[in-house]
Order: structure tokens, then sequence, then C-alpha cells
């Protein structure tokens, strides 16, 4: 059985880093194929794709927000630890990590997800 | 890389059917057989429901459907039943890595 649980400060403040770990069980991120994304939605707003690590260290990032995010995995704790810099009141949002589907050694959709954390910015 | 665009809306009755699109570009949706479709409850996390365009994962209802053409995917619900109301989320790969739709919320009337 798969299961996800995101952890981190609920409350930051503007400007300062965030630092967010995923830990999982039922999967190995050592195994061939398998990758863990992380997923925000802001209050009453759309899902938006953050970043997302395969079992090989390959690692990708939104365009968007590329320079502001760095994802690693510590497979022998079952953990992908996501951290964002500089952060502002727009990034008020749910976050969710989420195990990634692969068929063809490309992760195509994400099918177990994390409760979620809501981190709030502000002063 | 711009989110994929869904209605903002959509209704039917019990028992009827259902279609929500999601319009994208020839850089996502069109180029990629990796469409995907979660269904999000108030307060939830979202559930995938649809993969690789058409595929249902174990334990989904046969009653959801996809499929696509051209720029455009498609999720249709048949049979519209009471616990299918809730806010749904298309998804494709990219080359750039994921976007997601603007969302769509489904009313069963």
């Amino acid at each position: 059985q798969i299961t996800l649980k995101e952890s981190g400060p609920t409350l930051v403040k503007p400007t300062q880093t965030l630092t967010l770990t995923c830990t999982f069980s039922g999967f190995s991120l050592s195994t061939s194929g398998v990758g863990v994304g992380w997923i925000r939605q802001p209050p009453g707003k759309a899902l938006e794709w953050l970043a997302l690590i395969y079992w090989n260290d390959d690692k990708r990032y939104s365009p968007s927000l590329k320079s502001r995010l760095t994802i690693t995995k510590d497979t022998s704790k079952n953990q992908v630890v996501l951290t964002m810099t500089n952060m502002d009141p727009v990034d008020t949002a749910t976050y969710y990590c989420a195990h990634g589907y692969s068929s063809s050694w490309l992760v195509g959709a994400f099918d177990y997800w994390g409760q979620g954390t809501l981190v709030t910015v502000s002063s | 890389q711009s989110a994929l665009t869904q209605p903002a809306s959509v209704s039917g009755s019990p028992g009827q059917s259902i279609t929500i699109s999601c319009t994208g570009t020839s850089s996502d949706v069109g180029g990629y057989n990796y469409v995907s479709w979660y269904q999000q409850h108030p307060g939830k996390a979202p559930k995938l429901m649809i993969y690789e365009v058409s595929n249902r994962p174990s334990g989904v209802s046969n009653r959801f459907s996809g499929s696509k053409s051209g720029n455009t995917a498609s999720l249709t619900i048949s049979g519209l039943q009471a616990e299918d109301e809730a806010d749904y989320y298309c998804s494709s790969y990219t080359s750039s890595g994921y976007v997601f739709g603007t969302g769509t919320k489904v009313t069963v009337l």
C-alpha cells in the first residue's frame, strides 16, 4: 500500500525559504521508473505542478519557478525534500507530494497523493 | 507554460452523461499521450481517474472515460451520480514538465 505524507512549517515569513518533506512508504525511490512530484494549490484555485525527481536523480522543475526550487531525495529514509526560496504571500497554498505513475520510464500521471499541507506566507 | 483550458463549470442531472473538455497546444496535449484526469472533493487530495488519455486505474468506475482529438482531451462521466459532484482537473506531460488545467466544477442537479 502506497502512502505519502507532507510535513513542514505551516507559516513562513516573506523572503524566507520553505522546506517541505515528503515521507512515503510502499515503494522505493531506488526502483527504476519511480518518481515523486510536488504539486500545490492556492486556496480556491487550480493545481500547479512544481517539481519531480526520478529514481536516477533526474530532476524536473516548473519553468516559472525553477530558479526558486530544489528537489532532493534520501532513498534510505524514503523521503523527498522540496525547498522554495524567497517566499511570497502569493505562494500561500496547500502543497502536495505524489507518487508518479510510469509505464515507460516516464511519469505520465500522479496516482497516489499525500493529504497535503497548508503553508501560509505572512509577516 | 500556460494552464490547460477547461470550462469553469458543467452540470447534469442524475443518470445523464457530461463531458469536460481540456484544451492545450501541440506542445502538451496534442504532442503526448500522457493526459490524465483528477477528481477532487472539497478539502480532499486529488484522485487519479484517467491516465494516458483513456486508461482507468484499478478501482475507478467504468462510468469515467477519456479521449483525445488533436490538442483537446475530454473526460466523459456517464450515468452521473451525486458522488460525482466535485472539481475535475486535466493534466498533460510537456517537454518542460507537467501542466494542469484550470479546473471544472461538476454539479449534479
